[in-house]
């Protein structure tokens, strides 16, 4: 079975600080890493991909992936109150149509 | 900004009748994809569609479901006998590039079955 897996949380972080969300997956043969958001009763909203070794950033965002230990975070700098939200890992194993998610990490930023 | 839209937002259908929920994909997208999501529970994939046929299905996607592109916008998902189990969110996305390709989510259809 391939898996993701994720800190279910609920993860509490003070606005300003670093948020970092976790992920682990099975397959090795995975090909690309997702980061998505979702708010309550709303969709994915994809926010970060990395395909890569190493760091990726894209604003108060940073994707790291591991491929060695198969593990790929997502960190958050400055968090604001509009971070809350449910964070969810999402890999594409090798050639497959399809992205597995993980159960998704709730994060609330603290004012 | 191009965005996946579905229709309807919400739908409320009686045990055993037959619902089809709708997607445009982005215009120059060439894969689409299901996914729903139990309340509660993790995205699960359903189904990927290119080039007018099904490339990947889950255990999930039985007899009862089936998806068409009935023209050169639209991307259907029908659920052919629902089942109380069916009442989930229903996504659907696009990408343009193959499998390992960024997804984009449309809002999603909220099927109730009573």
């Amino acid at each position: 079975q391939k898996e993701v897996e994720q800190n279910s949380g609920p993860l509490s972080v003070p606005e300003g600080a670093i948020a970092s969300l976790n992920c682990t997956y099975s397959d090795r043969g995975s090909q690309s890493f997702f980061w998505y958001r979702q708010y309550s009763g709303k969709s994915p909203e994809l926010i970060m991909s990395i395909y890569s070794n190493g760091d990726k950033e894209d604003g108060r965002f940073t994707a790291q992936l591991n491929k060695a230990s198969q593990y790929v975070s997502l960190l958050i700098r400055d968090s604001q109150p509009s971070d809350s939200a449910t964070y969810l890992c999402a890999v594409n194993v090798q050639g497959a149509q399809k992205l597995v998610f993980g159960q998704g990490t709730r994060l609330t930023i603290n004012p | 900004e191009p965005e996946v839209t579905q229709t309807p937002s919400h739908q409320v259908t009686q045990m055993g009748q037959e619902v089809i929920l709708r997607c445009v994909p982005i215009s120059n997208h060439l894969y689409f994809y299901w996914y729903r999501q139990i309340l509660g529970q993790k995205v699960e994939f359903l189904v990927s569609f290119y080039n007018n046929e099904i490339s990947e299905k889950s255990e999930i996607f039985d007899d009862q479901f089936s998806v068409e592109r009935p023209d050169g916008s639209n991307f259907t998902l029908k659920i052919r006998s629902t089942k109380l189990e069916d009442s989930a969110m229903y996504f659907c996305a696009s990408s343009r590039d193959r499998g390992f390709g960024e997804q984009y989510f449309g809002p999603g259809t909220r099927l109730t079955v009573t």
